[in-house]
């Protein structure tokens, strides 16, 4: 089946950039998505790129996506205490239903 | 606020129990879906049902049982539940269907912490 996968922990200062990285399997997949779970919630959808496109910018996030090493990544500038939350991966193939997460990264942002 | 609610936010039962966790979304969606978070683990999908009917089991044990009446609910039974059936059980909802363009974009419920001594 279908896998992506990413670090489980990365620690940043405050005011730094965070980089977060994944890995994924299918080459079929259509989307990929960032999610967030801020504690006590559930996820929700951070952004998202399309498999045709290699960067998406959106205020302080970019998106880089290396479809021939099925790298893709989530850049953070200027990262503040209110980012740390546990950012999750995924891919769909199709851009249907099924999304496939990773087992999710935990940003912890230190001052 | 979501749109996805889901009760009870916390659940303790024993292995002989019988329980059910509950979901409702209030977005209009005609899929749901029941996710099995577990630490360090990839978050694994369960069930996924569009337009009430099931389209996806993801080789779940029958000691847990979905349930969805309609389009807005959906719940997810227990029986006789294992300890290493502890894990945060997340309910989600989206557009579903095969018309127009679907991103995929999941909205999720906070949740429901269960833990089976």
């Amino acid at each position: 089946g279908e896998d992506v996968e990413q670090s489980l922990f990365l620690s940043v200062r405050e005011g730094d950039s965070s980089v977060i990285n994944c890995t994924y399997t299918d080459s079929s997949s259509t989307y990929l998505y960032w999610y967030k779970q801020e504690p006590g919630a559930g996820l929700q959808l951070l952004t998202y790129i399309f498999s045709n496109m290699d960067m998406k910018q959106d205020q302080r996030l970019t998106v880089l996506l290396n479809k021939k090493d099925k790298h893709l990544s989530l850049r953070i500038a200027d990262t503040q205490t209110g980012d740390s939350a546990i950012y999750f991966c995924a891919e769909s193939e199709g851009g249907g239903n099924k999304l496939t997460f990773g087992t999710g990264t935990q940003l912890k942002v230190e001052l | 606020e979501t749109g996805v609610t889901q009760t009870p936010r916390h659940l303790v039962m024993g292995m002989t129990n019988k329980k059910s966790l509950k979901c409702e979304q209030h977005l209009g969606h005609n899929a749901m879906y029941w996710y099995k978070q577990s630490a360090k683990k990839p978050l694994e999908l369960m069930f996924v049902y569009n337009f009430k009917e099931q389209t996806e089991n993801n080789s779940v044990p029958s000691r847990f049982s979905p349930e969805c009446p309609n389009s807005s609910h959906l719940f997810l039974h227990l029986h006789t539940l294992q300890p290493e059936d502890s894990a945060l059980y997340l309910c989600a909802s989206s557009q579903g269907g095969t018309s127009g363009p679907n991103t995929g974009e999941l909205f999720f419920g906070e949740g429901s912490r269960l833990t089976v001594l």
